[in-house]
């Protein structure tokens, strides 16, 4: 089985501060990783994913995250954060034998201040 | 190129009535996908379909929730008859066929749906 745990449902920070946004996840197989983002009245965007290969991940707006399979995390940063990065972040989790399914953490709504 | 819209954007209905949600995938996507997020918790997965065919429904909660996908375009959700629990975002996302697991899935705005 799978499963992904988003340390903090609230996270705030200062224009131009540093974004941490904090996921671990558990699986039995490689796991492929997903960041995806969602701004009010939007669907869900995906900001980056890992799946094979390099463990850290670039993806758009800024965003980056790293696999590190020691620790099972897979954390999203950025160096400095914009107000219009505000809205609620969900890491999720998937693997090749999941057909897709993907399987998400709580979510964490950042707030920009 | 559009994306995945989904129908209605909001419905409240009364506990024991019927609804029904309704999803438009990307054109030319394979892979339809329904998950639910209930108000404090996960977004969870619902069903998937490849092309008109369910790939997986290990997440339908009961079977009050029934989905089709006609002709492998659009996608249906009924509810019926609507429970309480049932209240929550319904989400629709899609990708392309070949190599699914790893694809983005595009997803809808999703439908807010409350039971009363």
């Amino acid at each position: 089985a799978q499963s992904v745990t988003q340390l903090g449902s609230h996270v705030s920070v200062s224009e131009g501060a540093l974004v941490l946004l904090r996921c671990n996840y558990s699986s039995s197989v490689p796991p492929y990783l997903f960041w995806y983002v969602q701004y009010p009245n939007q669907g869900l965007q995906l900001l980056l994913k890992y799946t094979t290969g390099a463990t850290l991940v670039k993806g758009i707006n800024g965003f980056e995250a790293e696999f590190k399979k020691s620790e099972t995390s897979f954390h999203l940063t950025k160096p400095s954060a914009h107000m219009s990065d505000a809205a609620e972040y969900f890491c999720a989790v998937s693997s090749y034998n999941q057909g897709g399914k993907l399987i998400f953490g709580q979510g964490t709504e950042l707030s920009v201040k | 190129e559009a994306g995945v819209t989904q129908f209605p954007s909001h419905s409240v209905i009364e506990k024991g009535q019927t609804v029904t949600l309704r999803c438009d995938p990307i054109s030319g996507h394979d892979n339809l996908y329904w998950y639910r997020r209930v108000m404090g918790k996960e977004i969870k997965f619902l069903l998937h379909f490849v092309k008109e065919s369910k790939q997986d429904e290990s997440g339908m909660p009961n079977n009050r929730f029934l989905a089709e996908r006609t002709g492998g375009t659009y996608s249906t959700l009924k509810v019926q008859p609507a429970e309480l629990e049932d209240s929550g975002v319904y989400f629709c996302a899609s990708s392309q066929g070949g190599g699914q697991v790893k694809g983005e899935q595009f997803f809808g705005p999703g439908t807010r749906l409350t039971v009363l």
